[in-house]
């Protein structure tokens, strides 16, 4: 039990586009997930946690109406990065909370290049 | 598919006991190894790393893993903990291919609870 799924895996897209992630659990609901986002060669970075029916809370320093996160329901949380550059090129991932007596679980991640 | 495991679904520790957490991946080339500790309600906090260099690391509060190359483990000690240490503990794998690399793959977490 207890699977994240994210979606997509990888993908590619041009300068300028918008591109939508995807993250679900599968067998719990959560209230909470997490936004990560991986620069070459370092640790994950926390960009903003997603909180249901209401707006995320985003870290210092990343742009909220670049990185737009949705939790419409307990299940479903949504990325989408606007206007892609390719600096935006990175390794996203999300994670989700089982419950307090439980613990978290992560997506499989998201592998986004900007061309 | 590269996959890591973690052997200890949920640990249970008094105070000042020792620590080790398993930490064990399937990749046979070159890596970059993290754990990561996640406090109730909070975000994931980067514990330690290992890029290249002493296979022996140092992370914050008293925490140490171990890079065994042979053994493809990476495992987590802390020779006594505090009850302020119970977390959920992850460990994660990113292939090294040089000038890139791969995706970040975690492991399933262990869940640390220590008895005051």
């Amino acid at each position: 039990g207890a699977v994240v799924s994210q979606h997509p895996s990888r993908v590619i897209c041009k300068s300028g586009t918008s591109v939508k992630i995807e993250c679900r659990s599968l067998d719990f609901q959560a209230t909470t997930m997490f936004w990560y986002r991986q620069f070459p060669k370092q640790s994950l970075m926390l960009m903003a946690t997603s909180n249901e029916g209401s707006k995320a809370t985003y870290e210092q320093g990343v742009e909220k109406d670049k990185f737009l996160i949705n939790h419409a329901s307990l299940t479903l949380s949504t990325l989408t990065v606007t206007s892609a550059h390719p600096e935006d090129s990175s390794f996203y991932i999300c994670s989700a909370e089982r419950g307090p007596n439980y613990g978290y679980t992560f997506g499989s991640g998201t592998r986004l290049t900007v061309v | 598919a590269q996959s890591v495991s973690q052997h200890n679904h949920h640990v249970i520790l008094s105070e000042a006991a020792s620590l080790e957490l398993g930490c064990n991946y399937s990749y046979g080339g070159t890596v970059n190894l993290f754990w990561y500790v996640q406090y109730p309600g909070q975000h994931l906090q980067l514990l330690l790393k290992y890029f290249s260099g002493d296979p022996l690391v140092k992370g914050i509060k008293g925490f140490e893993a171990e890079f065994i190359k042979s053994k493809f483990s990476f495992n987590l000690r802390k020779p006594s903990v505090q009850w302020s240490d119970t977390a959920e503990y992850f460990c994660a794998v990113v292939e090294n291919y040089g000038g890139s690399q791969g995706n970040l793959i975690f492991g399933k977490g262990t869940k640390l609870s220590v008895k005051p």
